[in-house]
């Protein structure tokens, strides 16, 4: 069975402060891994994809990469509305295709 | 493009009342998807359609749960009778094809009384 595991659940980060967020998955082969941020009260929005291990993708602050069993999302200098809750999902091959997602990381970053 | 849309943005309703959410996926898109969230089970996918059809509804609670896509352009996912673990929020998204790459509308917060 597939399983997408998101930690830390919960991080607190001052302005200026970097850190990463962690995606692990366990699948039988990976089509593609994807990254999205939700604010509370809305709908998650899509930030990345990421199909194959070494491939990073950068938007602002933030950067995704991937491995053969995880993916990170680094956060660069956050600010405060960088504060969100930072959904991953995986997609596999074969089956039916649908992504599953995980319970993602809810971050929090003060001024 | 107005992205996902979805209908009503609240509903609070009576134990054993119909509920009807609507939605209308961005225009070109060929998949939707209908996702129920929870703080206790997270974002789980109910039911998928590919070109208005459904094709696995594996996540549908139980029979008191049902979705139709008549057309390309709208969706619905009716509850009947609703119960008070019912409520939670209620996603729409929409891609192309079966993608990872999905764009979800506003939700609907459901509260069950």
């Amino acid at each position: 069975e597939d399983q997408v595991t998101q930690s830390p659940e919960a991080l607190r980060l001052q302005e200026g402060e970097s850190s990463s967020l962690n995606c692990s998955y366990t699948v039988s082969g990976l089509r593609g891994l994807f990254w999205y941020r939700q604010d509370p009260g809305k709908g998650p929005e899509f930030l990345f994809t990421l199909y194959s291990a070494g491939e990073e993708k950068e938007k602002e602050r933030l950067k995704a990469t991937l491995t053969k069993k995880e993916s990170f999302l680094h956060i660069t200098a956050p600010k405060p509305e960088d504060s969100a809750t930072y959904l991953c999902a995986v997609q596999t091959r074969g089956g039916s295709y649908i992504p599953t997602f995980g319970r993602g990381t809810s971050l929090i970053v003060h001024p | 493009d107005a992205g996902v849309i979805q209908s009503p943005r609240h509903e609070v309703t009576e134990m054993g009342q119909e509920v009807t959410l609507r939605c209308k996926p961005i225009s070109g898109h060929n998949s939707l998807f209908w996702y129920r969230q929870t703080m206790m089970r997270g974002l789980e996918l109910l039911i998928y359609f590919n070109n208005n059809v459904p094709i696995d509804d594996s996540g549908m609670p139980e029979d008191r749960f049902s979705a139709k896509m008549p057309n390309a352009s709208f969706s619905t996912l009716k509850i009947q009778p609703s119960e008070p673990r019912d409520s939670a929020v209620y996603f729409c998204a929409s891609s192309i094809g079966v993608s990872g790459e999905q764009y979800f509308g506003p939700g609907t917060r459901l509260t069950v009384t």
